[in-house]
């Protein structure tokens, strides 16, 4: 079984301050973890994936992510925010040997203030 | 145009009606996926496939129905629509294993 939880529902930062989003996981398997981003009705971007390469991933836009074991974590981080990364943004794990199957979590929405 | 096409963009039925929707990807890629999006819910799995003529049930396929006769298209049938069926549905393809994913632009539901 796996499961995924993103630790707050809504954040809020001013532009040019520093973005985390939390996420905690849970998986029976070695997993593979990604970070997507949803802007206002449009679909699913593709920010980052860790797949047991290298802990500490880079991703588009200046985000990055480091995969945690020990903390069974995967944060999503960036320097600092611009008023366009103002979306919703899903965290995501899938073990490695379970056909491909992604589990959600429930989702974090970012607002940035000028 | 190569991708993921999701159609219709917008649907609007009557309850009880079946709708389609469909979903074409252009990679070639093995594995297909049907997820709803409603709030306070997240992104669920109705139904998923490993390959051409491989379907099996997400966590929430109940009222729902798959094929999958070619391995670029992956339709999602409403046999009797319900207004717990109003959402967004996503459908999302991938090539090997957690190797990458992607989405199409879903499709709104709305079912009155």
């Amino acid at each position: 079984a796996q499961s995924v939880t993103q630790l707050d529902s809504h954040v809020s930062v001013s532009e040019g301050t520093p973005v985390l989003l939390r996420c905690n996981y849970s998986s029976s398997y070695s997993p593979s973890l990604f970070w997507y981003v949803q802007h206002p009705n449009k679909g699913l971007q593709l920010l980052l994936k860790y797949t047991s390469a290298a802990t500490l991933v880079k991703g588009i836009n200046g985000f990055e992510a480091e995969f945690k074991k020990s903390e069974t974590s995967f944060h999503l981080t960036k320097p600092s925010a611009h008023m366009s990364d103002a979306a919703e943004y899903f965290c995501v794990v899938t073990p490695n040997n379970a056909g491909n199957m992604l589990t959600f979590g429930g989702g974090t929405r970012l607002m940035v203030k000028p | 145009d190569a991708g993921i096409t999701q159609s219709p963009r917008y649907k609007i039925t009557e309850t009880g009606r079946q709708v389609t929707l469909m979903c074409h990807q252009t990679w070639s890629h093995s594995y297909m996926f049907w997820y709803r999006q409603d709030l306070g819910h997240g992104l669920r799995l109705i139904y998923y496939s490993a390959a051409a003529d491989i379907t099996d049930k997400g966590e929430v396929p109940d009222g729902y129905v798959v094929s999958r006769s070619k391995t670029e298209n992956f339709p999602l049938t409403l046999e009797s629509a319900t207004r717990s069926q109003t959402s967004v549905y996503f459908c999302a393809s991938s090539d090997v294993r957690a190797a990458g994913y992607t989405f199409g632009s879903g499709t709104r539901l709305t079912v009155v």
